[in-house]
């Protein structure tokens, strides 16, 4: 089976930086994705990682630990629109289908 | 031109009724899906399919089908409609089945009466 586990909220201040962890236990693994998704509207794709280590995007950055079943999704300079839904997936191995969290709902406040 | 496209965005009916979601990809990839997105904001894989096989979620009730006259539409029949059934329907696709990014269509909220 899958568990994915990720906060389910968040505030943090514009400007400043903040972490959204995920932790996982799945019966196989490929890599891990995160979404971000906006209120009423579609998730749209952030990162995806395969190997452990971290790979930074622009303000974005997602780094993973495959022996601690471990993920995190770190953003800079946080901007008001950054106010979405964050969502932890799992691609596991031999499923070819993702498992979702439930998602973090982060909300920046001036 | 919008990648994922899917109609309608508002589905409003009674229970028992039958309904289906149309849903078009213009990305040229092989792989579609269907989640299910409920009130809480868990969003669940249903189905995903491709020109060669239908994988489908253990839990999705047999009244969901989904149906794919081509590559590049993938749409959702669901009969009998239940109050449980309500819920935000995302279409997506992938190049590939894995460890593809997905696009995500808008939605289609579906709300059972």
């Amino acid at each position: 089976g899958q568990n994915i586990d990720q906060p389910t909220e968040m505030t943090a201040t514009e400007g400043a930086i903040v972490q959204i962890n995920c932790t996982y236990q799945t019966s196989g693994f490929n890599g891990l994705f995160w979404y971000q998704q906006h209120a009423g509207e579609a998730p749209t794709f952030l990162s995806y990682n395969v190997l452990d280590g971290l790979e930074e995007k622009g303000r974005f950055s997602s780094f993973l630990s495959r022996s601690k079943g471990y993920s995190y999704l770190l953003l800079k300079e946080l901007q008001m629109k950054d106010s979405a839904s964050y969502l932890c997936a799992v691609d596991g191995a031999g499923s070819y289908q993702l498992t979702f969290g439930k998602g973090t709902k982060l909300s920046v406040i001036p | 031109d919008t990648a994922v496209s899917q109609t309608p965005k508002y589905l409003v009916t009674q229970m028992g009724n039958d309904k289906s979601i149309k849903c078009e990809q213009n990305l040229g990839h092989d792989t579609m899906y269907w989640y299910k997105q409920d009130s809480k904001k868990f969003l669940k894989i249903m189905f995903s399919y491709n020109n060669k096989e239908l994988i489908i979620n253990e839990t999705v009730p047999n009244r969901f089908s989904p149906k794919s006259p081509d590559k590049a539409h993938l749409n959702l029949h669901i009969n009998s409609l239940e109050l449980g059934d309500s819920a935000v329907y995302f279409c997506a696709s992938s190049q590939d089945l894995g460890e593809n990014e997905q696009f995500f269509g808008p939605g289609t909220r579906l709300t059972v009466l």
